[in-house]
């Protein structure tokens, strides 16, 4: 198994510009989530999903939108990149959103100028 | 609001001794409580995890220890190794919040040789 991946590793944007940051996972896991690390504040939730066609939001969702297709993709939108969005971002999935434990991906660094 | 934080931001430890990372949690209905590892450049990784029914839970070489009495979450680590040297977080969730998963601020552990 890859666990859960992450493309790219590194991307900068100019300011309105927009992309998309991929997350994917082979373990059949029903839960998939986006945070964000910036420094000294931890991880914070963006989005998540408990299963196919299933979306919420997270502590932090402002500037980013969601899609869960199908179960082992959970890609994640800026559709206009501001400098605060630069940040690192991390997927996650696991069996279950409830006290299952999460699996992280490698991380996203995103540098938006 | 609900918050989950680490008591010290950074820790030396000499290689050899023992390390106790503590972190304090305000959500009474956690149920559900995890420590990540996270090395620089890559994504948090599972350490060791611990239910609200237990107060000790014991892997290979650290220990979690949980005092639901005064919101108290403790790691221990034994014989502190280089590779130990890391950024740790500890992280709940619970029902009552959909199961999303907080995370604290992680505190810094550096191992000295």
């Amino acid at each position: 198994n890859a666990g859960v991946t992450q493309t790219p590793k590194f991307q900068v944007l100019k300011t309105g510009q927009s992309m998309t940051l991929q997350c994917a996972q082979d373990m059949n896991h029903e839960y998939m989530s986006w945070y964000r690390q910036d420094p000294g504040m931890g991880l914070r939730l963006i989005h998540y999903s408990v299963g196919a066609g299933i979306t919420d939001q997270g502590e932090v969702p402002n500037g980013y939108n969601v899609s869960r297709s199908t179960t082992e993709d959970f890609p994640l939108r800026l559709l206009s990149a501001a400098p605060s969005q630069t940040s690192v971002y991390f997927c996650a999935s696991s069996y279950s959103g409830g006290g299952e434990t999460q699996y992280f991906g490698p991380g996203t660094r995103l540098l938006v100028l | 609001g609900e918050s989950v934080g680490l008591h010290l931001p950074t820790l030396s430890v000499q290689e050899g001794d023992n390390s106790i990372i503590n972190c304090a949690y305000s959500n009474s209905a956690s149920d559900y409580f995890i420590w990540y590892k996270q090395e620089s450049g890559k994504g948090p990784q599972f350490i060791i995890d611990i239910r609200s029914n237990m107060d000790k839970r014991q892997g290979q070489r650290v220990t979690v220890l949980l005092n639901k009495t005064v919101k108290h979450l403790s790691l221990q680590i034994a014989a502190t190794q280089p590779g130990d040297s890391a950024v740790y977080f500890c992280a709940e969730n619970s029902r009552s919040n959909d199961y999303k998963l907080s995370f604290g601020a992680g505190t810094t552990v550096t191992v000295r040789a």
